[in-house]
């Protein structure tokens, strides 16, 4: 069974204080690796898919990386509008999707 | 371009009414998903629709039922609800299954409140 981990639960950061999110994950055949934000009562946001371990792609102020067990959200310099639950998934065949619990972040001025 | 629709926004219904939640795919689209979010927890996927044919389906009751259409909307039917079917009801579309192109886009979600 396919089983994805967020850590931290909760991460409070102050602007500019720069941090990562982690995602373990355990799956029969990767066929890829998704990050997603999820804004309060939205659907989440579409952010990053990685395919193969030692990828890496940026958007704005988030970095993901991806090794065999597990992939980083890195976040340089955020900003109090970075403020969101960031999730994880893996996609377990034919693109159903195996979220994680999520990290809420929480980025004060 | 217009993304992922669903309908209703909200919904409250009581213990043992049905309820039918309604999704539009991206334009091009032939993937649908869905997938239930309790608060506080990630979501979890009921079903998936590729070309009018079920694909996939997650550990739900028989009472969740789905189905899609020519023009690759989606409906989930939810029958004798449930306290606990009280969720945000998230719809996503990908454009093909099989490829690398399977990243899903995910609408703003039907909250419904069962009382």
């Amino acid at each position: 069974e396919d089983q994805v981990t967020q850590s931290p639960e909760a991460l409070r950061l102050q602007e500019g204080e720069s941090s990562s999110l982690n995602c373990s994950y355990t799956v029969s055949g990767l066929r890829g690796l998704f990050w997603y934000r999820q804004d309060p009562g939205k659907g989440p946001e579409f952010l990053f898919t990685l395919y193969s371990a030692g990828e890496e792609k940026e958007k704005e102020r988030l970095k993901a990386t991806l090794t065999k067990k597990e992939s980083f959200l890195h976040i340089t310099a955020p900003k109090p509008e970075d403020s969101a639950t960031y999730l994880c998934a893996v996609n377990s065949g034919y693109s159903t999707l195996t979220f994680g619990k999520g990290t809420m972040l929480l980025v004060s001025p | 371009d217009a993304g992922v629709t669903q309908s209703p926004t909200h919904l409250i219904k009581t213990r043992g009414q049905h309820v039918t939640l309604r999704c539009s795919p991206i334009s091009g689209h032939k993937s649908v998903s869905w997938y239930q979010q309790v608060l506080g927890q990630g979501p979890q996927f009921i079903f998936q629709y590729y070309e009018k044919e079920e694909r996939g389906r997650g550990n739900f009751p028989d009472r969740f039922s789905a189905r899609q259409f020519p023009n690759y909307s989606s409906e989930l039917n939810v029958n004798a609800l449930l306290l606990g079917d009280s969720a945000l009801y998230l719809c996503a579309s990908s454009p093909v299954l099989g490829t690398l192109q399977e990243t899903q886009y995910f609408g703003p979600g039907t909250r419904l409140l069962v009382l």
